[in-house]
């Protein structure tokens, strides 16, 4: 009954490091997403995937790589972090890529970037 | 200019009491509409979708009104397990969910 799962669910890093936040959905769901929720500023789309082999910016994209070689697997890379990207991250999947179908999320990932 | 905009609230109501969110929308092309709960520290999830005839599951009714291009949800006879944050969600194109940034609603006993 696994879904989503994202790790880490912490993480502190200090301003420069790199680091990939992992998210695997064992549910053969097409669409993969990546949201960062800021207080006051709501969920905002960082990169998207509708399947493997394709990414997309989101509104957010700045600072982030992503890449999707698998239809399970959708990682995100900070490849040097800065404070502003503290934050909770969530990976979000969805079977279709229309829009019209549920969204289902990771239990999230808390990073701290000193 | 924000795609969705919502009352951030908060909403503090008895136990029985019906509440009413509103949430905006930007775009005129928007395609989908959800609301989302979210509790504290956790993870959004889907409450119900929205559709142009309105809808309701149980105590939960959701209507879209698309000429004045907004979205409600109204919660009758709420319960403490009602206290979350919802979140109003609209898709531009099929890729793209925009979020709101969320309604607190606390039910009091």
């Amino acid at each position: 009954n696994a879904g989503v799962t994202q790790t880490p669910k912490f993480q502190v890093l200090k301003t420069g490091q790199s680091m990939t936040l992992q998210c695997a959905q064992d549910m053969n769901h097409e669409y993969m997403s990546w949201y960062r929720q800021d207080p006051g500023m709501g969920l905002r789309l960082i990169h998207y995937s509708v399947g493997a082999g394709i990414t997309d910016q989101g509104e957010v994209p700045n600072g982030y790589n992503v890449s999707r070689s698998t239809t399970e697997d959708f990682p995100l890379r900070l490849l040097s972090a800065a404070p502003s990207q503290t934050s909770v991250y969530f990976c979000a999947s969805s079977p279709r890529y229309t829009g019209t179908a549920e969204l289902f999320f990771g239990e999230g990932s808390r990073l701290t970037v000193l | 200019r924000k795609e969705v905009e919502q009352d951030p609230g908060p909403f503090n109501v008895p136990e029985g009491a019906t509440v009413a969110f509103n949430c905006t929308y930007s775009n005129s092309a928007s395609q989908s509409f959800f609301w989302y709960r979210q509790d504290c520290r956790k993870e959004p999830k889907l409450l119900m979708s929205v559709y142009s005839s309105g809808n309701e599951d149980g105590r939960f009714t959701a209507q879209l009104n698309r000429a004045s291009q907004y979205i409600s949800l109204l919660i009758r006879d709420s319960k403490l397990s009602d206290s979350a944050t919802y979140l109003c969600v609209v898709t531009l194109t099929g890729n793209q969910f925009y979020f709101g940034t969320g309604t607190s609603l606390t039910v009091i006993p």
